[in-house]
């Protein structure tokens, strides 16, 4: 079966612009999970989807939102982009909960400019 | 709220050498486990898991983990590295018996193997 699908693998984008990323998880997985991975703060959990509802959210400013689709493809959102912004940001899919893991996708590069 | 440990940030081996690296965990209730690797250019792969049951728990590619629950902690080893397993290991938790609950990950510790 497909593996999580990210697209665009990489973006560069000048402050103070917005970017969407995409997100198609594994078939019949309906939590979708976004992460964003820096090099001094690792994985940091952005927010969680299941059924079209954000169930869980971490500790990022309103900037950064999401949604998730009928068909459980996500979206996330990242408005008015700051140098911080700069990062790879990973999306995850699990059957129904993360308790049981997750199969990562390879990721969107994002360099804000 | 929940945290993940990582003692080593970088540790360099030598093939042939025995790997142990450092996981532990701050929840006082029922957890989940995982160790996850990401290889050089490629995605984060699960290695292994720790659910329940027995503590020693076996993965892909010769790695084990085990579980001390009195400890907090979730090391993960390998009697025998190779080349190939330079990468970066993280190290997860989630709360057990909980649905929606979200995954902590460590910050990682990389493992660069001298061939």
């Amino acid at each position: 079966k497909a593996g999580v699908t990210q697209t665009p693998r990489y973006l560069i984008k000048t402050r103070g612009q917005q970017v969407t990323l995409s997100c198609s998880p594994i078939s019949g997985h309906r939590s979708v999970s976004w992460y964003q991975q820096t090099p001094g703060q690792g994985l940091q959990f952005l927010f969680e989807y299941f059924s079209e509802t954000q169930r869980n959210k971490g500790n990022f400013p309103g900037r950064f939102s999401g949604r998730q689709f009928s068909n459980s493809r996500s979206e996330m959102n990242v408005s008015t982009l700051e140098l911080g912004d700069s990062a790879l940001y990973l999306c995850a899919s699990s059957l129904v909960e993360a308790n049981y893991g997750y199969t990562f996708g390879s990721g969107t590069r994002l360099t804000v400019v | 709220a929940q945290s993940v440990s990582q003692h080593n940030h970088h540790v360099i081996l030598s093939e042939a050498a025995s790997l142990e690296l450092g996981c532990n965990y701050s929840y006082g209730g029922t957890v989940n486990l995982f160790w996850y690797v990401q290889y050089p250019g490629q995605h984060l792969q699960l290695l292994l898991k720790y659910f329940s049951g027995d503590p020693l728990v076996k993965g892909i590619k010769g790695f084990e983990a085990e579980f001390i629950k009195s400890k907090f902690s979730f090391n993960l080893r390998k009697p025998s590295v190779q080349w190939s397993d330079t990468a970066e290991y993280f190290c997860a938790v989630t709360r057990g018996y909980s649905s929606a609950s979200k995954i902590i990950f460590g910050s990682g510790t990389r493992l660069s193997i001298r061939p």
